[in-house]
């Protein structure tokens, strides 16, 4: 059972052109919601984490919100400099066993085109 | 500072070999995490550490693979035997620790990966 859907799978969009990801997540309880941008052969990079429903965070083009089922990244005017694959991933509820790591979704594979 | 430097950046080996995957983490993060990445199953998490003490081993696929950390700059992650659908690329992650709601709090820092290919 998947806890993290992130939609769509892959996104091509004109330079310019403004669009929303996607990550709706089944857990309750949530401990942090976090976006990673991953350029092809390299590690995840940092880029939000939301802990509560209402919140935003933004950076550059991008911004993030969160609701109690999903956050969205909104793109805004992009450049082909943000084609990458954007992974969204939660914490879950520390069930006592640990519960640092994080559970990621498969990602939406974005093309920016010039 | 270098980030979270791992090694190899790619191994080739062979059905039944044993491999062994190295990771150095940034200095004062106090957890350490194994990720596997592949096409069909995408980021999962394997193992974690905090302070040198493993804490969440419930992703390890089999007990083929173990994982340790002597020191606080030093993790491996290791397969024995490999097989072939142990390919896919290996990350590494640490992370510093600090109150629930504090700024990086659980912001973890990625290695670049080993790209592990079992023939």
């Amino acid at each position: 059972e998947d806890q993290v859907t992130q939609s769509p799978e892959a996104l091509r969009l004109q330079e310019g052109e403004s669009s929303s990801l996607n990550c709706s997540y089944t857990v309750s309880g949530l401990r942090g919601l976090f976006w990673y941008r991953q350029d092809p052969g390299k590690g995840p990079e940092f880029l939000f984490t939301l802990y509560s429903a209402g919140e935003e965070k933004e950076k550059e083009r991008l911004k993030a919100t969160l609701t109690k089922k999903e956050s969205f990244l909104h793109i805004t005017a992009p450049k082909p400099e943000d084609s990458a694959t954007y992974l969204c991933a939660v914490r879950l509820p520390d069930s006592g066993g640990g519960a640092d790591g994080l559970t990621f979704g498969k990602g939406t594979h974005l093309i920016i085109q010039p | 500072d270098a980030g979270v430097i791992q090694s190899p950046r790619h191994e080739v080996t062979e059905m039944g070999q044993e491999v062994t995957l190295r990771c150095k983490p940034i200095s004062g993060h106090d957890y350490l995490f194994w990720y596997r990445q592949t096409m069909m199953r995408g980021l999962e998490l394997l193992i974690y550490f905090n302070n040198n003490v493993p804490i969440d081993d419930s992703g390890m696929p089999e007990d083929r693979f173990s994982a340790k950390m002597p020191n606080a700059s030093f993790s491996t992650l290791k397969i024995q035997p490999s097989e072939p659908r142990d390919s896919a690329v290996y990350f590494c992650a640490s992370s510093p620790s600090g109150l629930v709601w504090s700024v990086g709090y659980n912001e973890q820092f990625f290695g670049p990966g080993t790209r592990l290919t079992v023939l």
